[in-house]
């Protein structure tokens, strides 16, 4: 597609439940990465896929977050069990070559 | 670890006025992003600085890179109220491909 699409744009869930998000990268872009934004804040990295290597899971901030990117395109960010902290717009990207970065227009959560 | 720190945090300023946006980082480093955001959406790009010594411009705004010094500046020329937005500066430390690494931005308001 022309830009990195994600879904859905609004997901308000109960604390507790497990959520999806999604993420369809930019078509040929290598690199796909995750993003968290918290409200007033900066952007805090979660994990990053880069062609058929294993994923950078280095930012994910505990074992209930989780990701895969099936046939090196679409991603998914799963997140178990909820909690209220998890709140927050979680933004994807993707590039090529490094040298562009496009984000997402983000997934909003609300968990309450 | 890297670290990338922008000031001021905050920034009200007149329209008609000039300033500067620092983005200080602390590991070597090669490329730089300056991204824009606006309330309730996702980042735009706005400058990729490849090289020590590169400066970009676009309308008001002018970004410059030196690597020796680790200092982005963004610049802002007769400021207008459309650039009201938070301003984010990212890092990039293997030269492509990779996560960045984001500053915790500068929110922008311009008035009249």
């Amino acid at each position: 597609g022309a830009g990195v699409s994600q879904s859905p744009s609004n997901k308000v869930t109960e604390k507790g439940k497990d959520v999806e998000l999604r993420c369809d990268p930019i078509s040929g872009h290598t690199a796909l990465y995750w993003y968290r934004q918290s409200l007033g804040q900066g952007l805090e990295f979660l994990i990053y896929f880069q062609g058929n290597s294993a994923p950078d899971k280095s930012g994910l901030p505990s074992d209930r977050f989780s990701a895969e990117r099936t046939g090196g395109s679409v991603s998914t960010l799963t997140i178990q069990r909820t909690q209220q902290e998890d709140s927050a717009v979680y933004l994807c990207a993707s590039s090529f070559e490094g040298y562009g970065y496009t984000f997402g227009s983000g997934t909003r959560l609300t968990v309450v | 670890e890297l670290k990338v720190e922008q000031n001021p945090l905050f920034l009200s300023m007149q329209e008609g006025k000039n300033y500067t946006i620092y983005c200080n980082y602390s590991t070597t480093s090669d490329r730089l992003y300056w991204y824009r955001q606006d309330p309730g959406k996702s980042l735009e790009s706005l400058f990729v600085l490849l090289s020590n010594g590169a400066v970009k411009q676009e309308g008001r705004l002018m970004a410059s890179l030196d690597t020796k010094a680790r200092l982005s500046t963004l610049h802002i020329t007769a400021a207008v109220h459309d650039l009201s937005a938070t301003y984010f500066c990212a890092v990039d430390i293997y030269s492509g491909n990779t996560p960045l690494v984001f500053g915790k931005g500068t929110r922008l308001s311009v008035i009249a």
